[in-house]
């Protein structure tokens, strides 16, 4: 079995601050997601990358950047912080379309 | 655009009673999995099931393509059952669509 690791699991930041979030997996998946989740408003798509060095926007992707460094990790920025946000942010992997997903625990975020 | 409407929000059960959450998408669907999230916790796939009847354990599954709709059963609940229940479709492109999910509570 694999398994995917999201770190940090809480981030605090401040207003304005660009702050990086990391995912990492070693399913030896093609396709990894972003996702971000706001009580009552579900899951929502951020970035998505088919495979490495591919970069899709979602939803959701004004205010964020990700980068593909390699097939195992896929990082989210947040660009400039917005005061009283508060998130969870869900990386998945995938073999591709159609494929189950599989989900890393998850990285809070707080920003004061 | 595509949806996912799951139904109902909230459900609350008595220990051993059955669960039966729904979920309604409005496209054709080429993969469709149920998800559990527990409180505060990550994403847990429970089943996939594009069409048919699927069981595993106490959950079945039964999805009806050309309806466009699923359905997730679970038998006997119990309280460590309680979370959140989301359902989740591929429509043959890599942007899966979730739905709002069925918050679960079970008593004691």
């Amino acid at each position: 079995g694999g398994i995917i690791t999201q770190t940090p699991k809480f981030l605090i930041g401040q207003e304005g601050q660009k702050l990086t979030l990391k995912c990492q997996q070693n399913f030896n998946h093609d396709t990894m997601y972003w996702y971000r989740q706001d009580s009552g408003k579900g899951l929502r798509l951020i970035y998505y990358s088919i495979t490495e060095n591919d970069l899709q926007k979602g939803d959701l992707s004004e205010g964020y950047d990700a980068s593909r460094e390699k097939k195992s990790s896929f990082s989210l920025t947040v660009t400039s912080a917005q005061k009283n946000e508060m998130a969870v942010f869900l990386c998945a992997s995938s073999r591709g379309a159609n494929s189950d997903y599989t989900f890393g625990s998850g990285t809070r975020l707080l920003v004061i | 655009g595509q949806q996912v409407q799951q139904s109902p929000a909230s459900l609350v059960l008595q220990e051993g009673e059955n669960a039966e959450l729904q979920c309604n998408f409005s496209s054709t669907a080429t993969q469709l999995q149920w998800f559990y999230q527990s409180p505060g916790g990550s994403l847990v796939s429970l089943l996939s099931n594009p069409s048919g009847t699927k069981h595993t354990g106490r959950l079945t599954s039964t999805t009806v393509t050309k309806e466009r709709r699923s359905s997730l059963h679970i038998s006997s609940s119990q309280t460590t059952d309680s979370g959140t229940y989301l359902c989740a479709i591929d429509t043959n492109a890599y942007k899966v669509i979730f739905g709002k999910g069925t918050h679960l509570h079970v008593l004691p």
